[in-house]
């Protein structure tokens, strides 16, 4: 089946600075896809809708300047969460749009720990 | 605004019970219904899809069963196994071009040996 990488797959960060997680679909393009958040013992909140060459659609209450995602090219998507602080840490997922099938791949996850 | 609940919130069963989890949603109107595993601080695997044209799909043990009219989706489990402990979510996605999955809470599931 498609895969879908993300990476880091965890990383520790001080408060105040920002950090960059990647999504890419290994074996096919994405012309969309999708950030998601988890916090402990809760379900995925979808964040935004990232979109191959255009600006991202954010869920409401999810801040476009804090959480900034860029999507340069049909197989990579970054989210950059700028001036972290402890209650950013979360599991942040994505899910990439198979271009020709339509179906949904999802990455493994990255873990966020601001201290 | 699609909402997906799912029921029970968590479940505990002895090994080889057979069990059922729930999932509705608001809006009947959806593209697909898919089933996920989540084990603790992993990320989601994929159990069984269902399009909004199907009724059922099943995998080995499991058969997941869609009435979309009704807004109802219910994942059957056949004999229980200590590893199929893990949190079971229910995701649902509109019927248009590019939506995400809009996912449930979850089914917390623990079965003892």
């Amino acid at each position: 089946g498609a895969v879908v990488s993300q990476h880091p797959s965890w990383v520790i960060c001080k408060s105040g600075t920002s950090v960059k997680i990647e999504c890419r679909s290994l074996d096919f393009q994405a012309t969309t896809m999708f950030w998601y958040r988890q916090f402990p013992k809760q379900s995925l909140m979808l964040m935004a809708t990232s979109n191959e060459g255009s600006k991202a659609t954010y869920e409401q209450g999810v801040e476009k300047d804090k959480f900034l995602i860029n999507h340069a090219s049909l197989t990579l998507s970054t989210l950059t969460v700028t001036s972290a602080h402890p209650e950013d840490s979360s599991f942040y997922i994505c899910s990439a749009l198979g271009q020709f099938t339509g179906e949904l791949f999802f990455g493994e996850g990255s873990r966020l720990t601001v201290l | 605004k699609q909402e997906v609940t799912q029921i029970p919130a968590a479940l505990s069963v002895p090994e080889g019970e057979n069990l059922v989890l729930n999932c509705s949603f608001t809006d009947s109107a959806i593209y697909n219904l898919q089933w996920f595993r989540q084990d603790p601080g992993k990320g989601l695997t994929s159990l069984l899809l269902i399009q909004s044209s199907q009724r059922e799909q099943t995998s080995g043990r499991l058969n997941a069963s869609l009435d979309k009219s009704s807004g109802r989706s219910t994942l059957y489990i056949a004999a229980s196994q200590p590893g199929d402990s893990a949190t079971y979510l229910c995701a649902v996605r509109a019927n248009q071009a590019g939506t995400a999955l809009i996912f449930g809470k979850g089914t917390t599931l623990s079965v003892s040996s």
